[in-house]
């Protein structure tokens, strides 16, 4: 089926450091789903894109959705912690009735304090 | 609290022993789906449902079965377990597929 291809795999970074991990399709996406998932827990939505070029924030996270639309990124600026996980894109292929929410692998953060 | 439950939180079974994993939303939800979580392999979609009675194949339905028979309720049961299904399930409900899923807690399984 249709793959997201998400890079990095894992990160190990220092406290306060920024970060920028991207997501890429083969396919064009209509929307970009940027989720987090902690220890023990379910993912949980972060940022949803909508439009190609659209750049939208949370906090001190940023996300951005591709001009081409094949491809998404998601910065987390002076990172703290709390922010270890693993961070998800998503995107929803087919359309009609045929929507499914295809994942990518993951990157996962480690932030040392 | 809006949420999706799922349970058992932790199961452990014996291969060919049929279980059924329960999934139950409060937000009227009418996207429901199951995916499964592996080292390595990130979350896959086993199955999908849009509505009540509609139910389709995610990209790894083979050796489970789904139900929507109530638009809260989507339970996913496997017939006849094998090790090879042993992982991290999860639950999720939404709007619509675009407008993200809410996951559940998780179940995880271990079948021997």
């Amino acid at each position: 089926g249709q793959q997201l291809n998400q890079s990095p795999q894992s990160m190990f970074i220092q406290e306060g450091e920024d970060v920028s991990m991207n997501c890429t399709s083969s396919s064009i996406f209509n929307t970009w789903l940027w989720y987090k998932q902690e220890p023990g827990e379910g993912p949980v939505l972060l940022i949803a894109l909508y439009k190609a070029g659209e750049l939208t924030s949370n906090g001190r996270l940023t996300a951005q959705f591709g001009i081409t639309r094949k491809d998404s990124f998601l910065n987390i600026s002076a990172s703290i912690p709390s922010d270890v996980g693993i961070y998800f894109c998503a995107g929803p292929m087919g359309g009609g009735s045929n929507y499914k929410l295809t994942f990518g692998k993951g990157t996962l953060l480690t932030v040392n304090p | 609290e809006a949420q999706v439950t799922q349970n058992p939180r932790y199961l452990i079974t014996v291969t060919g022993k049929k279980l059924t994993v329960t999934c139950s939303q409060n937000m009227n939800h009418e996207y429901m789906s199951w995916y499964r979580q592996d080292p390595g392999l990130g979350l896959r979609q086993i199955y999908y449902s849009m509505n009540v009675e509609v139910t389709d194949k995610g990209d790894v339905p083979e050796g489970y079965k789904v139900s929507r028979k109530e638009k809260r309720n989507f339970p996913l049961i496997l017939e006849s377990p094998s090790p090879n299904q042993t992982s991290l399930y999860f639950c999720a409900s939404s709007t619509g597929a675009d407008h993200g899923y809410t996951f559940g807690s998780g179940t995880r399984l271990t079948v021997v």
